[in-house]
């Protein structure tokens, strides 16, 4: 069964750090998605891409965050500097190209990021 | 701006059966799913609601009004294994259909 893969899985940084996260969608999923989720709380969308694309980025705090997706395949966010606020679950997800209907997302595992 | 309520917390037992409730107020409305999360782990879908009404898969339903705004996640013969939180996730209006989600409930089956 094809899956969302994500790298790292956990990270550990300290503050005033770069640190990046990778993500490799299911293959042929037009639409790719990275999440942020603290503890506790449900996902919260931080950058929706469409092919290589960024549809909407509204919530994504672009004085220390970055992200692509080159080629429409995989993609990259990064942090720098990284802040203690940071320290949370970052979980991308991807989904087929449907402009209505179930449009499910599937997740990645997520990467686990500890900033200390 | 979009608002999604669930509760935090519930508790029941092994072998019975528990409604999760959801209640939401989005600009427009294009569908809602609900995903079960252990913790550690990545969301699992497990429904999806467009029209008004029950959909049933196995031991897990899922109801929507979309008039009162509200959708609840029905669990039959619970299990330990269905320990988790089970979060409720709306597509607002627009063409982007993105998924706001609500913190999620953390339901405990005690045995």
């Amino acid at each position: 069964e094809a899956e969302v893969a994500q790298s790292p899985r956990y990270k550990i940084t300290e503050k005033s750090q770069a640190v990046a996260f990778w993500c490799d969608p299911i293959s042929g999923h037009a639409t790719l998605y990275w999440y942020r989720q603290i503890l506790g709380q449900g996902p919260e969308l931080l950058v929706q891409f469409q092919d290589e694309s960024v549809v909407d980025d509204s919530q994504l705090p672009k004085d220390r965050f970055s992200a692509e997706r080159l080629k429409g395949v995989d993609s990259t966010l990064k942090i720098q500097p990284a802040e203690l606020g940071d320290s949370a679950m970052y979980l991308c997800a991807s989904s087929p190209r449907r402009d209505r209907g179930l449009n499910e997302q599937y997740f990645g595992p997520g990467t686990r990021l500890t900033v200390t | 701006g979009q608002n999604i309520d669930q509760p935090t917390e519930m508790t029941a037992t092994e072998g019975a059966i528990v409604q999760i409730n959801c209640t939401y107020q989005t600009s427009g409305f294009n569908g809602l799913f609900w995903y079960q999360q252990h913790a550690g782990e990545a969301p699992t879908f497990l429904s999806y609601n467009v029209l008004d009404g029950l959909e049933e898969k196995g031991r897990f339903s899922s109801f929507l009004s979309r008039s009162k705004g509200y959708s609840y996640l029905l669990l039959k013969e619970l299990q330990m294994k269905d320990s988790a939180s089970y979060l409720c996730a709306v597509i607002p209006g627009g063409s982007a259909r993105q998924l706001t989600f609500g913190s999620g409930t953390q339901l405990t089956v005690l045995p």
